[in-house]
């Protein structure tokens, strides 16, 4: 029984654009929410996260929304760069520092 | 200058033989992790240790053995290795202190039993 789930497995976005990443989780006891980004052969490295209490959190060119009531969160990256590419990872915090993640969403930036 | 770091990074080893992942953090955390992730991409916790304790066990044989000699490390020794252990494993580390922080993950170690 998966809690988080990222529905789309790949991205495509041109370069410039807004890159927008989806998660919908089922566990409304989640309070924390996180993104991760990974390069391959590397591990994942923290991009951004939201408390349950927000409902928008913005560093840069990413910023997450939190839809608690349809369990939903998303990341867009506007604008969108080359480096960006990446496999993205939805998280979400369930008590004594567990962390439960999606499957990932493979994020291509075409120039 | 690496913050959590993992070794081996690649391991190929046969059915049934004992083998151990070493990790390492140098960023003065008090909880580290093991993660594993599967075939189909999942990255899933398996175990959790905080000031050498264990705080998370999530439903892992017991052929797995998590060991901690100290906060700094997290050692992962696998007995009687399995075709379905082939996986990539994760170290991370963070400060649990209280709030909600994030974990630093280490690059991976790719376990390949055959």
């Amino acid at each position: 029984d998966q809690q988080v789930k990222q529905n789309s497995p790949s991205l495509s976005v041109q370069e410039g654009r807004i890159s927008i990443l989806n998660c919908d989780y089922t566990n409304s006891m989640f309070d924390y929410f996180l993104w991760y980004k990974k390069y391959p052969a590397e591990g994942p490295t923290f991009l951004i996260s939201i408390s349950s209490i927000k409902d928008k959190n913005e560093d840069g060119r990413f910023t997450v929304f939190l839809n608690k009531s349809a369990k939903h969160l998303s990341l867009h990256i506007v604008p969108s760069q080359p480096g960006d590419s990446a496999v993205y990872f939805c998280a979400a915090n369930q008590g004594a520092q567990k962390l439960v993640f999606g499957q990932g969403t493979r994020l291509t930036i075409n120039p | 200058d690496t913050a959590v770091s993992q070794t081996p990074k690649y391991l190929v080893t046969q059915m049934g033989n004992d083998k151990s992942i070493k990790c390492e953090q140098n960023l003065g955390h008090d909880t580290m992790y093991w993660y594993k992730q599967d075939s189909k991409k999942f990255l899933k916790i398996m175990f959790s240790y905080n000031n050498k304790e264990l705080i998370i066990n999530e439903t892992v044989p017991n052929r797995f053995s998590p060991k901690s000699p100290d906060k700094a490390h997290l050692n992962l020794h696998i007995n009687s290795l399995e075709l379905g252990d082939s996986a990539v494993y994760f170290c991370a580390s963070s400060q649990m202190a209280g709030g909600y922080n994030e974990q630093f993950f280490g690059p991976g170690t790719r376990l390949t039993v055959l």
